[in-house]
């Protein structure tokens, strides 16, 4: 059963427009989420996150809103450029007992953002 | 300043082989891990070290070994290739405790069993 889920496998969005990713999630014990990006042959990199104790977190152009009533976060970027076009992943990161924090991600949604 | 190396970055193995994927970082992170990434199915946790000399399980250990040779090196094996072992693997590390941190990853190795 997946906990992190990324229901959009893709997403294709003008240049200048707003993106919008989501990420749903079922634990209640995840207190700290996750965006990676990951460009075709390359590792994932870190891209923002934000604290279960936030509800928005906000860098440049990358905006990560979290509503813990609904587990579900999203990250919006505005606006799109086409450098953007990669595959973007959810995380969370579980701390209790034994888990160590590891983080546990969703399957990913892939954004083309066109010219 | 390096990050997370890994090595090899292709490697093509007939199943049954053996082969140990290589992983080394240079930002004294205590915790290092193993992921496995294949087609709509994500970044899957294959093992973990939180720190030197210890290993843990994650999502999908089966098949495969690891070792903490030291706080900077963790090392994946695989004792006899598999082809549903055919996948991108991903090294990570990140310093955990009451820190909230990201993870750092390697470029990944794109492994072949045949």
């Amino acid at each position: 059963d997946q906990q992190v889920k990324q229901n959009s496998p893709s997403l294709s969005v003008q240049e200048g427009r707003i993106s919008i990713l989501n990420c749903d999630y079922t634990n209640s014990m995840f207190d700290y989420f996750l965006w990676y990006k990951k460009y075709p042959a390359e590792g994932p990199t870190f891209l923002i996150s934000i604290s279960s104790i936030k509800d928005k977190n906000e860098d440049g152009r990358f905006t990560v809103f979290l509503n813990k009533s609904a587990k579900h976060l999203s990250l919006h970027i505005v606006p799109s450029q086409p450098g953007d076009s990669a595959v973007y992943f959810c995380a969370a990161r579980l701390n209790y007992g034994g888990s160590q924090g590891n983080l546990i991600f969703g399957k990913g949604t892939k954004l083309s953002v066109k010219p | 300043n390096a990050g997370v190396t890994q090595t090899p970055k292709f490697q093509v193995l007939k199943t049954g082989q053996s082969m140990t994927l290589q992983c080394a970082q240079d930002m004294n992170h205590n915790s290092m891990y193993w992921y496995r990434q294949d087609p709509g199915m994500g970044l899957r946790l294959i093992y973990y070290s939180a720190s030197e000399g210890t290993t843990d399980k994650g999502e999908v250990p089966n098949g495969y070994n690891v070792s903490r040779l030291n706080k900077r090196e963790f090392s994946l094996r695989l004792e006899s290739a598999a082809p549903s072992q055919t996948s991108v693997y991903f090294c990570a590390s990140r310093t955990t405790g009451q820190l909230n941190t990201e993870a750092f990853f390697g470029q990944g190795t794109r492994l072949t069993v045949v």
